[in-house]
């Protein structure tokens, strides 16, 4: 079946700060990527899709100069958080997807970064 | 961002009530709608997809949608203690999946 991994599960970082996380396809070739943010007020948001091929798309708020994001191949994704502050707080979830648009996305069970 | 919202926030139904969970667009762009269920601490999982207008059912679930109105309701009949979870609603438009904040679902034995 189709499974997703991400690590680390769960993060501390510094103000100021960044770290990396990862996301890992498993039993199927992850065409694209989305990545979410679900916040500790527990709204849900879409970071930036990631399709092999084209341009990483990124919603509004939301810069490749802050979640800077590699998909190399079809199996891998990875995001950074650069300098991190309070209200980078949240469950990042990865979302993966044999294709984009109408196909269902296989999540992973999320990194949870929290900032002192 | 807020394409999709949800409605209610939290519902608390008996075991072997009716849950009715509610769902609109504010995108004229959408075009496929799903219906996932996170249980605390895990991963959204897929519950149910609808594409076209009408109803869809599966087991005690039942998904109806009007694209006219780009809404989409989630109905959980015979409820569960189990089935106490946050429900997200998810739509997509330009290829890309929004979710909305969810409706987090209580059944209580």
């Amino acid at each position: 079946g189709a499974l997703v991994y991400q690590y680390p599960r769960r993060t501390i970082c510094k103000s100021g700060t960044s770290m990396r996380m990862e996301c890992q396809a498993v039993g199927f070739q992850a065409t694209s990527v989305a990545w979410y943010r679900q916040s500790p007020q527990k709204t849900f948001e879409l970071i930036a899709l990631s399709t092999v091929n084209s341009a990483i798309k990124y919603e509004q708020n939301f810069t490749q100069e802050k979640f800077p994001i590699s998909h190399p191949n079809l199996s891998f994704s990875s995001m950074t958080v650069l300098n991190a502050y309070l209200e980078d707080r949240g469950l990042y979830l990865c979302g993966a997807s044999p294709q984009g648009g109408q196909n269902t996305l296989y999540f992973g069970a999320g990194t949870r970064l929290s900032v002192l | 961002q807020q394409k999709v919202q949800q409605s209610p926030e939290s519902l608390i139904v008996p075991e072997g009530g009716m849950a009715s969970l509610n769902c609109t667009s504010s995108d004229r762009n959408v075009d496929y709608f799903w219906w996932y269920r996170q249980h605390s601490g895990k991963s959204p999982k897929m519950l149910m997809s609808i594409f076209s207008n009408g109803e869809k059912e599966e087991g005690r679930f039942t998904v109806h949608l009007n694209k006219a109105s780009l809404h989409t309701s989630l109905h959980i009949r015979d409820s569960q203690p189990s089935d106490s979870a946050l429900y997200l609603c998810a739509a997509s438009t330009d290829n890309r999946i929004f979710f909305g904040d969810g409706t987090q679902l209580v059944v209580k034995p």
